[in-house]
This record gives C-alpha cells, structure tokens and sequence, in this order.
C-alpha cells in the first residue's frame, strides 16, 4: 500500500534558526514526489517536484532532496513569513493519484 | 495561464440535506481534475479523480459522488449529508493523460459544516 509520513507534526523555529522536515514513503514504484505549502484557510501551494534519487531542487530558503524512501525539506535561515504547513505527496508510477502526507506545521518565531 | 474556481467558500448544511460543490478550470484542455478532503489537523485525502469527461474513479466508498459534464468542470455531490461529511474540499488539477507526472494545482477550497 502506498504510504506517506511527515516528521515532525509541528515545528517551532526561532528566525534565522536551519532546520530539515522529513517525509518517508513506502511506493510499489516512484513516478513523482511533489512539496507544498499551505497557509490556514488556503489550498496547498506547489513547491517542488522530484523525480529521482539524488535529486535537488532550490528556491529561496528552501531545498528539497531525494533519496529512494524519503524526502528533506531544508529551511535554512527562516524568516516568519515561511510560517505554514508543508505538505509531501507521492505520485505512484502506476496511476494518476497523489498520495499526501498529515504535513509539517511550521512557526517561525521572529 | 491557468486558474482554478472552486465554489462556494464556505458552506453549512443541515445533516440530511443534499451537496453540490463545483470546480472549474481554465486556460487548459483535458487536464486531470481531483477532488480532495482534509479534515482538522489531518492530511488530504484523495476522493475522486478524473482523467476525462465521464470518466471518474473513486478512491474511497462513501456518501459522495463525482461528475465531470464538461471537459473543465467538475462537480462533487451528496444526496444526503452526514456530520461526518464536514471538512475542507479541495479541487485539483494536473496535466492530461495517463501517466502523467505534472503536479496538482489546487483551489481554493470549501469549508464545509454539517449541523
């Protein structure tokens, strides 16, 4: 069964403060693992895409990795505004869906 | 460029009453359309999915169901509304075709309230 988990549940950063979010996956095969950010009350928003072990992906403060059974959201020197939930998603090679994660709740405290 | 509507925002409705939530897509042809629960503090769940018009599979059994009249319009119904039925609907859509690996974009969503 395709499966996804985020570690931590919730993270409480003071500014500046580096730090990773996990997200581990159990899929019968890869297609796609996809990170997003959600604001409260919002739909989540595409961050990054990765398709292969090895793979990096930058933008900001952000880097996202990959490795053949989980992923590493980095956040280096945050700033309050990167206050949300960053979700994970797995796109099995089999299908069109898209497996989610419960997400990382992130506070970035200034 | 692309946008997706999703409406309404927010929504409460007695239990036992019936449900029509709608999603629209534009500045794409034949893209996947999904539709996705999150209840509090959990992650989203994948409902419904949908590859072309009339073509819809359903993830999870339950009281909900999916249509796609339109190649960019898809709307999630209910006959009868439980308390269990509350929660944030989010709509998706991701490029054509099978086996596609472009990622979701997602609405705006609808907070649903079942009293």
């Amino acid at each position: 069964e395709d499966q996804v988990t985020q570690s931590p549940e919730a993270l409480r950063l003071q500014e500046g403060e580096s730090s990773s979010l996990n997200c581990s996956y159990t899929v019968s095969g890869l297609r796609g693992l996809f990170w997003y950010r959600q604001d409260p009350g919002k739909g989540p928003e595409f961050l990054f895409t990765l398709y292969s072990a090895g793979e990096e992906k930058e933008k900001e403060r952000l880097k996202a990795t990959l490795t053949k059974k989980e992923s590493f959201l980095h956040i280096t020197a945050p700033k309050p505004e990167d206050s949300a939930t960053y979700l994970c998603a797995v796109q099995p090679i089999t299908g069109n869906q898209f497996y989610f994660g419960t997400g990382t709740s992130l506070t970035v405290i200034p | 460029s692309q946008t997706i509507h999703q409406w309404p925002a927010t929504l409460v409705q007695p239990v036992g009453s019936p449900l029509s939530l709608e999603c629209t897509v534009e500045g794409t042809s034949n893209p996947n359309l999904y539709w996705y629960r999150q209840a509090a503090g959990r992650g989203l769940q994948l409902l419904f999915y949908s590859v072309g018009i009339g073509q819809i599979s359903s993830e999870v059994p339950q009281n909900l169901s999916a249509s796609r009249p339109q190649d960019r319009q898809f709307i999630l119904s209910s006959k009868k509304l439980l308390l269990s039925d509350s929660g944030f609907y989010l709509c998706a859509w991701s490029g054509p075709g099978q086996g596609n690996n472009s990622p979701l974009h997602f609405g705006n969503g609808t907070r649903l309230t079942v009293t």
